[in-house]
Parts: C-alpha cells; structure tokens; sequence
C-alpha cells in the first residue's frame, strides 16, 4: 500500500544510547517532516526537508540529527538519548500539488519510543 | 507567532447527541486550515481542508466550517466509532510548510 513507512515501531533506550528512526514514502512527494507527539503538547515539528539535499530545524530540534537519504527516505537520529526524548514520532510527506485533497499531506503509523 | 487552540480538551457525548469542536488560530494570511482524526496508537487520519473563510467540508457526519479566526468541527448524531482525538492545523509557510498543529480534542461518545 503506497503511504509512509516507519520503523521502528516500539524500541526502548538507555540513557546515553543512539539510534536512528527510519521514514520512507512512496509517493513521489518532495517534501518531508519529523514530528514528535507528547501528552498534552500536541504535535511540534523536529526537522524538515523541504526537497531532497535540503534539510532545516524545526520548533524543538536540540538533541536530533536528520539525513535526507533520498528523495524517498528521511532519518532522524538521537546521538544521545534522553528521558526527556521518550516521545511517539510521527513521519509525515507531503505533495507540491494542491490539487491533492490535502496535497497529500501523510503521516506514518508512529514509533513509540521509550527512553530510561 | 501564529497559535493554534483548540476547545474542548475532552468531550463526552452520548450516542446521537449532536455537538461542535472549536479551533481558533492567530496566523498572519490563513493559507489552509486542517483537520485530522487520530485513533490510539496510530498516526494522523486527514478529514478535510478549508482555504478560505465561508468554506464548509462534509464527509458523513462530520462537517467542518471556517471563519476569519476560528473553525468548527460539527458532528451529527455521533456513534461509538466517532470516538478519537481531532486535531486541527494550520500551514507554516515558513517552515517548508509544515503542519502547525493544536493540542487536539479527546471526543468520547458512548451508546
């Protein structure tokens, strides 16, 4: 089914502890967004990529890394993981085309990270 | 800086009692607003777009309207499976247009 992939979906880190979360879209969409979601704040944006080879901050970026691989695929790292970081991370695409209902503005299923 | 609120936080209605969710937003030249639907543990479900103020959005029973500071979120003789988290969003334009999104409203609706 074409949409947004992400992996993991649950993983759980030790303080100190790195890891990467995957994002791929199969939509041909040139633009790319991390989110992260959190009881009571709603979701704020990480980083994004506007098209592929570019990448910018977004509202909390202190702690993140991104790599836009490809126009398909966008990774966010945690050098250092952080109680602070345990959070549900949401991938999302979307299409330059207004014509889209939304110009397919997709999110992924989440991965629910747990940080101790 | 452009906000995004949303009221209730929480709301509980019975089987086919009709009610409304608010969003209002301060955000220099709307250039969309949107709602989406979030079910536990899974990403962001999209419902509908509005551009501009007057534009009204139907899909079953759900209806949403817009006005120049706030939308609406209508539901009309809500069942069980209306229950969910609904979010709405505004476009950032200068942040590669990223959705700038309120704290949502956890709906229950119970037979």
């Amino acid at each position: 089914n074409a949409g947004v992939t992400q992996t993991p979906k649950f993983q759980v880190l030790k303080t100190g502890q790195s890891m990467t979360l995957q994002c791929a879209q199969d939509m041909n969409h040139n633009s790319m967004y991390w989110y992260r979601q959190d009881p009571g704040m709603g979701l704020r944006l990480i980083y994004y990529s506007a098209s592929e080879g570019t990448t910018d901050k977004g509202e909390v970026p202190n702690g993140y890394n991104v790599s836009r691989l490809n126009k398909r695929e966008f990774s966010l790292r945690l050098e250092s993981a952080a109680p602070s970081q345990t959070s549900v991370y949401f991938c999302a695409s979307r299409s330059a085309i207004r014509q889209a209902p939304n110009y397919g503005y997709t999110f992924g299923s989440g991965t629910r990270l747990t940080v101790v | 800086e452009d906000q995004v609120t949303q009221s209730p936080e929480a709301l509980r209605l019975q089987e086919g009692e009709s009610s409304s969710l608010n969003c209002s937003y301060t955000v220099s030249g709307l250039r969309g607003l949107f709602w989406y639907r979030q079910d536990p543990g899974k990403g962001p479900e999209f419902l509908f777009t509005l551009y501009s103020a007057g534009e009204e959005k139907e899909k079953e029973r759900l209806k949403a309207t817009l006005t120049k500071k706030e939308s609406f979120l209508h539901i009309t003789a809500p069942k069980p499976e209306d229950s969910a988290t609904y979010l709405c969003a505004v476009w950032q334009p200068n942040s590669g247009y990223a959705l700038n999104f309120g704290k949502g409203t956890s709906l229950l609706v119970t037979p």
